[in-house]
């Protein structure tokens, strides 16, 4: 079954620290990655999408990074600060030529960031 | 903003109401989405439109009823709702499919109280 498993489910950190946050999945075959950030009250906004061949992207403050051989993500957000309280999603897309789903989406982290 | 519109924001409304969400993009994408989301749970795919043809419909209750009169508009017909159909709907859009690279642009969603 495909899966996206988040960890973990929610974090608070002070203001200025960096934070990690995990991304499993079992969708194969793959096609590629997306982190998702979702304010309170808005929808989810792109923050990254990884094919197969990257292994790390970044974004400002946001690192994403990628091993397609043990199927995890991960996304660094470095010298936090207090907007970047949120939901992040990680959203994985199947490959649609196979018949696979073609997005699978992770339940989120729930981030705080407190001064 | 981000180019997805969606009205009205927050509704309440009762079991035996019938009410529509709207969505409007500004993007000139031909792809549109409904979402489902739900406290601690994964965003549900509802129904995708491409090129104003219904191209999904994830076992969605026929309760729901989407209307797609051109590529930039979107409807959710609701009708003799439940409880349980509380929940945050999320309206998308999309250049092509939401396979490979193309990216989803959401609107802020359509918060919905069932009484």
């Amino acid at each position: 079954k495909n899966q996206v498993e988040q960890s973990p489910q929610s974090l608070i950190i002070l203001e200025g620290k960096n934070c990690t946050l995990q991304c499993n999945y079992t969708v194969s075959p793959f096609s590629n990655l997306r982190w998702y950030k979702q304010d309170t009250g808005r929808g989810p906004v792109s923050l990254t999408i990884m094919t197969f061949s990257e292994n790390t992207k970044s974004n400002g403050r946001y690192t994403a990074t990628l091993d397609a051989d043990t199927k995890q993500s991960s996304l660094h957000i470095t010298a936090s600060q207090l907007s970047d309280s949120a939901s992040y999603i990680c959203v994985v897309s199947g490959d649609r030529n196979s018949g696979n789903t073609p997005l699978v989406f992770g339940k989120g982290t729930r981030l705080s960031v407190i001064a | 903003e981000t180019g997805v519109t969606q009205t009205p924001r927050h509704l309440v409304m009762g079991m035996t109401n019938k009410k529509s969400l709207k969505c409007e993009q500004h993007l000139g994408h031909n792809a549109m989405y409904w979402y489902k989301q739900s406290a601690k749970k994964p965003l549900e795919l509802m129904f995708v439109y491409n090129f104003k043809e219904q191209t999904e419909n994830n076992s969605v209750p026929s309760r729901f009823s989407p209307e797609c009169p051109n590529s930039s508009h979107l409807f959710l017909h609701l009708h003799t709702l439940q409880p349980e159909d509380s929940a945050l709907y999320l309206c998308a859009s999309s250049q092509g499919d939401s396979s490979g690279a193309n990216v989803l642009t959401f609107g802020a969603g359509s918060r919905l109280t069932v009484l």
